[in-house]
Protein backbone atom coordinates (compact mmCIF):
# COMPACT_ATOMS: atom_id res chain seq x y z
CA UNK A 1 0.00 0.00 0.00
CA UNK A 2 1.63 3.10 -1.18
CA UNK A 3 2.07 6.05 1.32
CA UNK A 4 1.53 9.79 0.96
CA UNK A 5 3.43 10.68 -2.08
CA UNK A 6 4.41 14.11 -2.95
CA UNK A 7 6.31 15.90 -5.80
CA UNK A 8 8.72 17.13 -6.79
CA UNK A 9 10.87 16.41 -3.95
CA UNK A 10 13.32 19.46 -4.88
CA UNK A 11 11.93 22.96 -6.65
CA UNK A 12 13.90 25.66 -7.65
CA UNK A 13 12.50 28.71 -8.08
CA UNK A 14 13.41 32.46 -8.77
CA UNK A 15 11.57 35.06 -7.07
CA UNK A 16 8.37 35.90 -8.34
CA UNK A 17 7.55 32.94 -9.79
CA UNK A 18 5.05 30.30 -9.39
CA UNK A 19 5.50 26.94 -7.34
CA UNK A 20 2.77 24.04 -6.99
CA UNK A 21 3.55 20.99 -5.11
CA UNK A 22 1.37 17.68 -5.13
CA UNK A 23 0.24 15.67 -2.86
CA UNK A 24 -1.35 12.17 -3.69
CA UNK A 25 -2.95 10.79 -0.25
CA UNK A 26 -3.01 7.37 1.13
CA UNK A 27 -5.16 4.81 -0.72
CA UNK A 28 -8.61 5.19 0.70
CA UNK A 29 -7.58 8.63 2.52
CA UNK A 30 -9.83 11.82 2.23
CA UNK A 31 -7.86 14.22 4.39
CA UNK A 32 -5.22 15.82 3.87
CA UNK A 33 -2.96 18.57 5.97
CA UNK A 34 -0.04 20.56 4.94
CA UNK A 35 2.35 21.77 7.30
CA UNK A 36 5.73 23.64 6.40
CA UNK A 37 9.33 23.69 8.25
CA UNK A 38 11.29 26.94 7.77
CA UNK A 39 14.52 26.72 8.32
CA UNK A 40 15.92 26.07 11.88
CA UNK A 41 12.17 25.74 12.58
CA UNK A 42 9.58 22.91 13.68
CA UNK A 43 6.52 21.90 11.71
CA UNK A 44 4.24 24.19 11.35
CA UNK A 45 0.35 23.58 10.11
CA UNK A 46 -1.19 25.35 7.21
CA UNK A 47 -4.12 24.10 6.40
CA UNK A 48 -6.28 20.96 6.33
CA UNK A 49 -8.79 19.64 3.29
CA UNK A 50 -11.25 17.36 2.63
CA UNK A 51 -12.25 15.94 -0.44
CA UNK A 52 -13.36 19.77 -2.52
CA UNK A 53 -13.28 21.53 1.03
CA UNK A 54 -11.15 23.48 3.07
CA UNK A 55 -11.74 22.94 6.94
CA UNK A 56 -9.58 24.85 8.30
CA UNK A 57 -6.74 27.25 7.03
CA UNK A 58 -5.88 29.19 9.69
CA UNK A 59 -1.96 28.62 9.54
CA UNK A 60 -2.16 29.60 5.55
CA UNK A 61 0.25 33.41 4.93
CA UNK A 62 -3.13 35.61 3.97
CA UNK A 63 -1.35 36.30 0.76
CA UNK A 64 0.09 34.20 -3.05
CA UNK A 65 -0.56 30.87 -0.76
CA UNK A 66 -3.91 28.57 -1.68
CA UNK A 67 -4.51 24.92 -1.40
CA UNK A 68 -7.12 22.81 -3.18
CA UNK A 69 -7.50 19.15 -2.96
CA UNK A 70 -10.34 18.18 -6.03
CA UNK A 71 -12.52 15.21 -6.22
CA UNK A 72 -10.27 13.97 -8.63
CA UNK A 73 -6.13 14.16 -8.45
CA UNK A 74 -3.75 15.05 -6.27
CA UNK A 75 -4.05 17.65 -3.21
CA UNK A 76 -1.98 21.24 -4.85
CA UNK A 77 -0.40 23.46 -2.48
CA UNK A 78 0.02 26.39 -4.69
CA UNK A 79 2.38 29.60 -4.02
CA UNK A 80 2.58 32.82 -6.51
CA UNK A 81 5.14 35.36 -6.65
CA UNK A 82 7.83 33.23 -4.12
CA UNK A 83 9.93 35.16 -2.04
CA UNK A 84 13.14 33.90 -0.47
CA UNK A 85 11.31 33.41 2.63
CA UNK A 86 8.88 30.74 1.21
CA UNK A 87 12.28 28.66 0.93
CA UNK A 88 11.41 25.39 3.17
CA UNK A 89 10.32 21.82 3.23
CA UNK A 90 6.67 21.73 2.67
CA UNK A 91 5.10 18.21 4.09
CA UNK A 92 2.06 16.78 3.53
CA UNK A 93 -0.06 14.08 5.50
CA UNK A 94 -3.09 12.22 5.02
CA UNK A 95 -5.63 10.23 7.11
CA UNK A 96 -8.56 8.25 6.54
CA UNK A 97 -10.88 10.46 8.60
CA UNK A 98 -10.14 13.73 10.65
CA UNK A 99 -10.95 12.58 14.22
CA UNK A 100 -8.19 13.63 16.36
CA UNK A 101 -7.31 10.12 17.85
CA UNK A 102 -6.45 9.04 14.13
CA UNK A 103 -1.99 9.68 13.40
CA UNK A 104 -1.50 11.49 10.13
CA UNK A 105 0.39 9.64 7.68
CA UNK A 106 3.13 11.83 6.26
CA UNK A 107 5.08 12.10 2.89
CA UNK A 108 8.78 13.07 2.33
CA UNK A 109 7.91 16.73 1.39
CA UNK A 110 9.12 19.17 -1.12
CA UNK A 111 12.10 20.96 -0.35
CA UNK A 112 11.47 24.62 -2.36
CA UNK A 113 14.54 26.92 -2.92
CA UNK A 114 14.28 30.48 -3.59
CA UNK A 115 16.99 31.91 -5.81
CA UNK B 1 -0.55 30.37 20.37
CA UNK B 2 -0.25 27.11 22.54
CA UNK B 3 2.93 26.13 23.53
CA UNK B 4 3.93 22.68 23.05
CA UNK B 5 7.71 22.45 24.89
CA UNK B 6 10.10 19.03 24.46
CA UNK B 7 12.76 18.31 26.76
CA UNK B 8 15.92 17.51 26.40
CA UNK B 9 16.32 19.02 23.15
CA UNK B 10 18.78 16.85 22.31
CA UNK B 11 20.53 13.75 24.18
CA UNK B 12 23.24 11.42 23.56
CA UNK B 13 22.67 7.79 25.13
CA UNK B 14 25.31 4.87 25.41
CA UNK B 15 23.76 1.41 23.27
CA UNK B 16 21.70 -0.76 25.54
CA UNK B 17 20.85 2.13 27.85
CA UNK B 18 17.30 3.36 28.66
CA UNK B 19 16.58 6.79 28.07
CA UNK B 20 13.45 8.88 28.55
CA UNK B 21 12.30 12.53 27.66
CA UNK B 22 9.12 14.63 28.05
CA UNK B 23 6.46 16.64 25.89
CA UNK B 24 4.33 18.99 27.46
CA UNK B 25 1.12 20.55 26.57
CA UNK B 26 -1.41 22.63 27.30
CA UNK B 27 -3.61 20.66 29.70
CA UNK B 28 -7.02 22.48 29.13
CA UNK B 29 -8.99 21.43 25.74
CA UNK B 30 -7.21 17.95 25.61
CA UNK B 31 -8.32 16.10 22.26
CA UNK B 32 -5.29 14.21 21.85
CA UNK B 33 -1.34 14.00 22.00
CA UNK B 34 0.94 12.38 19.08
CA UNK B 35 4.47 10.75 19.37
CA UNK B 36 6.15 10.71 15.66
CA UNK B 37 9.72 9.15 15.03
CA UNK B 38 11.65 11.65 12.27
CA UNK B 39 14.91 10.28 10.47
CA UNK B 40 17.08 12.62 8.64
CA UNK B 41 15.82 11.95 4.89
CA UNK B 42 12.33 10.35 5.56
CA UNK B 43 8.68 11.30 6.44
CA UNK B 44 7.77 11.52 10.33
CA UNK B 45 6.21 8.21 11.20
CA UNK B 46 3.38 7.62 13.33
CA UNK B 47 4.24 6.07 16.86
CA UNK B 48 1.80 6.56 18.96
CA UNK B 49 -1.74 8.78 19.54
CA UNK B 50 -3.02 9.29 23.04
CA UNK B 51 -6.62 10.32 24.02
CA UNK B 52 -7.14 9.08 27.84
CA UNK B 53 -5.60 10.47 30.60
CA UNK B 54 -3.54 7.70 32.36
CA UNK B 55 -3.08 5.79 28.97
CA UNK B 56 -0.26 4.29 28.39
CA UNK B 57 1.07 3.04 24.89
CA UNK B 58 3.71 0.49 24.09
CA UNK B 59 5.89 -0.40 20.49
CA UNK B 60 8.83 -2.70 20.67
CA UNK B 61 11.23 -1.36 23.10
CA UNK B 62 9.39 2.29 23.00
CA UNK B 63 6.49 3.29 25.43
CA UNK B 64 4.91 6.11 26.22
CA UNK B 65 2.80 7.62 28.97
CA UNK B 66 0.13 10.23 29.48
CA UNK B 67 -1.00 12.78 32.21
CA UNK B 68 -3.29 15.00 30.86
CA UNK B 69 -3.90 16.79 33.97
CA UNK B 70 -0.95 18.39 34.30
CA UNK B 71 0.15 18.71 30.78
CA UNK B 72 2.82 16.41 29.98
CA UNK B 73 3.91 13.00 28.33
CA UNK B 74 6.96 10.47 28.72
CA UNK B 75 8.14 8.95 25.95
CA UNK B 76 10.67 5.99 26.73
CA UNK B 77 13.15 3.84 25.19
CA UNK B 78 14.51 0.50 26.50
CA UNK B 79 17.44 -0.71 25.65
CA UNK B 80 18.76 2.12 23.01
CA UNK B 81 20.35 0.80 19.47
CA UNK B 82 21.85 2.98 17.22
CA UNK B 83 18.66 2.26 14.84
CA UNK B 84 16.76 4.39 17.40
CA UNK B 85 18.65 7.19 16.08
CA UNK B 86 15.94 9.87 15.44
CA UNK B 87 14.04 13.47 16.49
CA UNK B 88 11.23 12.43 18.54
CA UNK B 89 8.31 14.59 17.89
CA UNK B 90 5.39 15.11 20.39
CA UNK B 91 1.84 17.24 18.69
CA UNK B 92 -0.87 18.32 20.43
CA UNK B 93 -4.17 18.45 18.51
CA UNK B 94 -5.54 22.12 18.51
CA UNK B 95 -8.59 21.22 16.92
CA UNK B 96 -9.86 19.12 14.26
CA UNK B 97 -6.95 17.58 12.48
CA UNK B 98 -4.73 20.80 13.07
CA UNK B 99 -1.66 19.47 14.91
CA UNK B 100 0.74 21.30 16.74
CA UNK B 101 4.25 20.24 16.95
CA UNK B 102 6.76 20.55 19.90
CA UNK B 103 10.81 20.86 18.08
CA UNK B 104 11.84 17.77 19.04
CA UNK B 105 14.38 15.65 20.70
CA UNK B 106 16.77 14.52 19.05
CA UNK B 107 18.36 11.50 20.12
CA UNK B 108 21.92 9.91 18.96
CA UNK B 109 22.53 6.19 20.25
CA UNK B 110 25.99 5.71 19.87
CA UNK B 111 27.55 1.90 19.99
Amino acid sequence: NAGVMQNPRHLVRRRGQEARLRCSPMKGHSHVYWYRQLPEEGLKFMVYLQKENIIDESGMPKERFSAEFPKEGPSILRIQQVVRGDSAAYFCASSPWGASNQPQHFGDGTRLSIL
Amino acid sequence: ILNVEQSPQSLHVQEGDSTNFTCSFPSSNFYALHWYRWETAKSPEALFVMTLNGDEKKKGRISATLNTKEGYSYLYIKGSQPEDSATYLCAFTVSWGKLQFGAGTQVVVTP
